[in-house]
């Protein structure tokens, strides 16, 4: 069956930092991934996903991830983190079948 | 284009009455999702369609049944509402199951007493 596992549930950065999103894949098949973010009171938005092309893949807002298959994890990225990042983000994997499956979600909080 | 649009936004119910959460998209897409999100457990598929007049279960059916009698609509139901269904629940739609993004409503978020 395939699985998410997202590290941290709380992550907490400086505005200009970087920011790094834990998110670990389990899957028998290529996996199609995903990083969607959710601000405050909002539905979900994508910021990017891995379709087998680019294990190196550029998203919204200045997000990147890297598919790493022998580590199986895609990590969200950011260089320098902005308040405006505040926000939930959740990782997750398609399955054959056609479903999402979520990772528990990381709530990233910027400080000034 | 509205995207995909959620009704009601908010609504209160007491332990035992019935609703139902309208969700409707304007992108002509074959693909419907309804998702419950509670802290610590992201969010967690209910029923999906693959397609007009068709349904399927998800990960957290029980309790809950839905329709998809018109394409641009899917309708979740709650016969009999429990503390437990207290929420916040997503509808999606996508153009195919293969690789597609999926986009995702507003959200209705939901107590029950």
């Amino acid at each position: 069956a395939q699985s998410v596992t997202q590290l941290g549930s709380h992550v907490s950065v400086s505005e200009g930092a970087l920011v790094l999103l834990r998110c670990n894949y389990s899957s028998s098949v290529p996996p199609y991934l995903f990083w969607y973010v959710q601000y405050p009171n909002q539905g979900l938005q994508l910021l990017l996903k891995y379709t087998s092309a680019a294990t190196l893949v550029k998203g919204i807002n200045g997000f990147e991830a890297e598919f790493k298959k022998s580590e199986t994890s895609f990590h969200l990225t950011k260089p320098s983190a902005h308040m405006s990042d505040a926000a939930e983000y959740f990782c997750a994997v398609l399955t054959q079948g056609g479903k999402l499956i979520f990772g528990q979600g990381t709530e990233l909080s910027v400080k000034p | 284009n509205a995207g995909v649009t959620q009704t009601p936004k908010f609504r209160v119910l007491k332990t035992g009455q019935s609703m139902t959460l309208l969700c409707a998209q304007d992108m002509n897409h074959e693909y419907m999702y309804w998702y419950r999100q509670d802290p610590g457990m992201g969010l967690r598929l209910i029923h999906y369609s693959v397609g007009e007049g068709t349904t399927a279960k998800g990960e957290v059916p029980d309790g809950y049944n839905v329709s998809r009698l018109k394409k641009q609509n899917f309708l979740l139901g709650l016969e009999s509402a429990a503390p437990s269904q207290t929420s916040v629940y997503f509808c999606a739609s996508s153009p195919s199951r293969g690789g597609e993004t999926q986009y995702f409503g507003p959200g209705t978020r939901l107590l029950v007493l």
